[in-house]
């Protein structure tokens, strides 16, 4: 079974600047999708980014991006130009290609933005 | 186009009472989800179905009960609340297994 681990349950930064929230996951698939989810006080779950395992190229959107290490079964994210609008929850999460069809969460990293 | 909606959103049960969660996706996807999300556990599978008329388990299905008769509907049932079933639960559709997921706001569900 897949395992997703994010051991930062909380973490805060500045305005302004970058903050990088770490995701490592446990699989045997060669083939699968990562996910970052973002759920602001609204509890509404916002994809954020995500990425193929098939890809080497880091995926980014906009301040979001990515450094994932595929050896290392990896999957950061990183959060550019940080705005207070950022403040949320943010969950990393394990999709397996073919067959399951199902999403597996990490417990989370709870990310204040301080103005 | 309303997305995702998850009727009702908040309910009260007593330990016992049954209910069903009503989750309705207006953009013709074949897959949907149900998820509970307690704290400190990010968000568990409970059940899911690949298109109308199928039902699969998901990584918690004990206590729960769904059915799909309409693509568009995705129902979740309790026959009997249990305290340990105090959640808040959320609905998901994608148009297919790789496609990014749209999330439902939301039923927070207290069962005293």
């Amino acid at each position: 079974a897949q395992t997703v681990t994010q051991s930062q349950p909380e973490m805060s930064v500045q305005e302004a600047e970058t903050v990088t929230l770490s995701c490592t996951y446990d699989t045997s698939e060669n083939n699968y999708y990562l996910f970052w989810y973002k759920q602001p006080p609204s509890r509404q779950m916002i994809l954020v980014i995500r990425q193929e395992a098939y890809k080497q190229q880091n995926a980014t959107e906009n301040r979001f991006s990515v450094n994932f290490q595929k050896a290392a079964k990896s999957f950061s994210l990183k959060i550019s130009d940080s705005q207070l609008g950022d403040t949320a929850m943010y969950f990393c999460a394990f999709m397996k290609q073919g067959g399951s069809e199902k999403l597996v969460f990490g417990k989370g990293t709870k990310l204040t933005v301080n103005p | 186009n309303a997305g995702v909606t998850q009727t009702p959103k908040f309910r009260v049960l007593k330990t016992g009472q049954s209910m069903t969660l009503l989750c309705a996706q207006d953009m013709n996807h074949e897959y949907m989800y149900w998820y509970r999300q307690d704290p400190g556990m990010g968000l568990r599978l409970i059940h899911y179905s690949v298109g109308e008329g199928t039902t699969a388990k998901g990584e918690v299905p004990d206590g729960y009960n769904v059915s799909r008769l309409k693509k568009q509907n995705f129902l979740l049932g309790l026959e009997s609340a249990a305290p340990s079933q105090t959640s808040v639960y959320f609905c998901a559709s994608s148009a297919s297994g790789y496609n990014e997921q749209f999330f439902g706001p939301g039923t927070r569900l207290t069962v005293l």
